[in-house]
């Protein structure tokens, strides 16, 4: 069984500039997530879907955030403008509903210049 | 405010010997506890879990002790193994919300052989 598959691996880029970010959950699981994590921190979540609806983004800064998961499989986190705090691993992860076990991509490191 | 928290940075045992990582958390609202495990350029995978109803699981070389009056818990690794090298994060999920994890710092871990 495939995992969760994100793309790209890492991301430079200058500041300002627009970024975007792929993931492909594991077949079957209608719960995808974004989280973001910071160098020596845990993951935060960002932004929660169940099936092809936004449940959670209370945490996603919306100004410069967005996200997509019009399907409901794959989904696409965008940045516009990024900004040079924004340097992070954006790790996307999925689950079947109703289940406490997340099953995380390897993540996307994104640095901004 | 840091709902969960691993107040260790990181831990260093000989091979062969006992690792015990430690997490707090404030919340008394959260009803299943996680550990997860990450290799340098991995994203994290599930390693044992625990539900607030009930005070330990084993697997394995890997214990979870869940000590709910004092809002800790702790993953126990015996023996521990060279392999076992990584970032263990503690991950607690709220109740009544069936998808959203909140994650600890992360504790490295280095087993000398």
């Amino acid at each position: 069984e495939a995992g969760v598959v994100q793309s790209p691996r890492y991301k430079i880029i200058e500041k300002k500039q627009p970024v975007a970010f792929w993931c492909n959950p594991i077949s079957g699981h209608n719960t995808l997530y974004w989280y973001l994590q910071n160098l020596g921190q845990g993951p935060e979540l960002l932004i929660r879907y169940e099936n092809e609806e936004a449940v959670d983004d209370s945490q996603l800064p919306k100004d410069r955030f967005s996200a997509e998961r019009l399907k409901g499989v794959d989904s696409t986190l965008k940045i516009q403008p990024a900004e040079l705090g924004d340097s992070a691993v954006y790790l996307c992860a999925s689950s079947q509903q109703n289940t406490g076990e997340l099953f995380f991509g390897e993540g996307s490191r994104l640095t901004v210049l | 405010d840091q709902q969960v928290k691993q107040n260790s940075p990181s831990l260093s045992v000989q091979e062969g010997r006992i690792s015990i990582l430690n997490c707090d958390y404030t919340n008394s609202m959260f009803d299943y506890f996680l550990w997860y495990k990450k290799y340098p350029a991995e994203g994290p995978t599930f390693l044992i879990s625990i539900s607030s109803i009930k005070d330990k699981n084993e697997d394995g070389r890997f214990t979870v002790f869940l000590n709910k009056s004092a809002k800790h818990l702790s993953l126990h690794i015996v023996p521990s193994q060279p392999g076992d090298s990584a970032v263990y994060f503690c991950a607690a999920r709220p109740s009544g919300n069936t998808g959203k994890l909140i994650f600890g710092q992360g504790t490295t871990l280095q087993v000398k052989p």
